[in-house]
């Protein structure tokens, strides 16, 4: 049962270009959200959080946006750049617990 | 910033041998520090949670005496794979939340342990 899904395994867009990452979940319970990104054997680093009672969070190049009742969230990356390139987790957490997505993997080409 | 060192990066066995993975707090004390691993092509699913000086709490479907966990300090976490099994073969990553912050508190990851069970 996963509770946290992207359903885009991959997304390739063009340098200069809005990326958006899709984000969807089954618990309502869940009340704060997270993006990492992860490079090739390394571990995820943090990019972005948002609370749940917020609708939107913007940090540079970057901003989420959650739809509670769509139980949707998405990051938008602009513009895009080729350093970007990496696989992006959204998670979610109720308790103690962080739930991941199964990750999208974002190509940025020049 | 904070930083979590996780050793071995890579390591290969033999079957029915065990491994022992470290995660290390370098510049901060976890109380907390969790354990996943990730299946190729697939989420980063939580096997356990380590709380310093207590016993680690697993999630479903995990053996416990198989993976064997163990916190004994306020920066050191430590997974053993027991009896290790070609099934076995996987990415640990092991994540630490920094001091007694809100559950909200993004997490640190290691960068994580290839293991290679032959």
């Amino acid at each position: 049962d996963q509770q946290v899904k992207q359903n885009s395994p991959s997304l390739s867009v063009q340098e200069g270009r809005i990326s958006i990452l899709n984000c969807d979940y089954t618990n309502s319970m869940f009340d704060y959200f997270l993006w990492y990104k992860k490079y090739p054997a390394e571990g995820p680093t943090f990019l972005i959080s948002i609370s749940s009672i917020k609708d939107k969070n913007e940090d540079g190049r970057f901003t989420v946006f959650l739809n509670k009742s769509a139980k949707h969230l998405s990051l938008h990356i602009v513009p895009s750049q080729p350093g970007d390139s990496a696989v992006y987790f959204c998670a979610a957490s109720d308790t103690d617990k962080l739930i991941f997505g199964t990750g999208t993997r974002l190509q940025v080409f020049p | 910033g904070a930083v979590v060192s996780q050793h071995p990066s890579r390591v290969i066995c033999k079957s029915g041998t065990s491994v022992k993975i470290e995660c290390r707090s370098l510049d901060f004390q976890a109380t907390t520090m969790f354990w996943y691993r990730q299946f190729p092509k697939k989420s980063l699913m939580l096997m356990a949670t380590s709380n310093e000086g207590s016993k680690a709490t697993y999630e479903q479907g995990v053996e416990k005496d198989k993976f064997l966990i163990n916190h004994a300090s306020l920066t050191l976490s430590t997974l053993t794979v027991t009896s290790a099994h070609p099934e076995d073969s996987s990415f640990y990553i092991c994540s630490a939340r920094e001091g007694i912050e809100s559950y909200n508190s993004p997490l640190h990851f290691g960068n994580g342990t290839r293991l290679t069970v032959t």
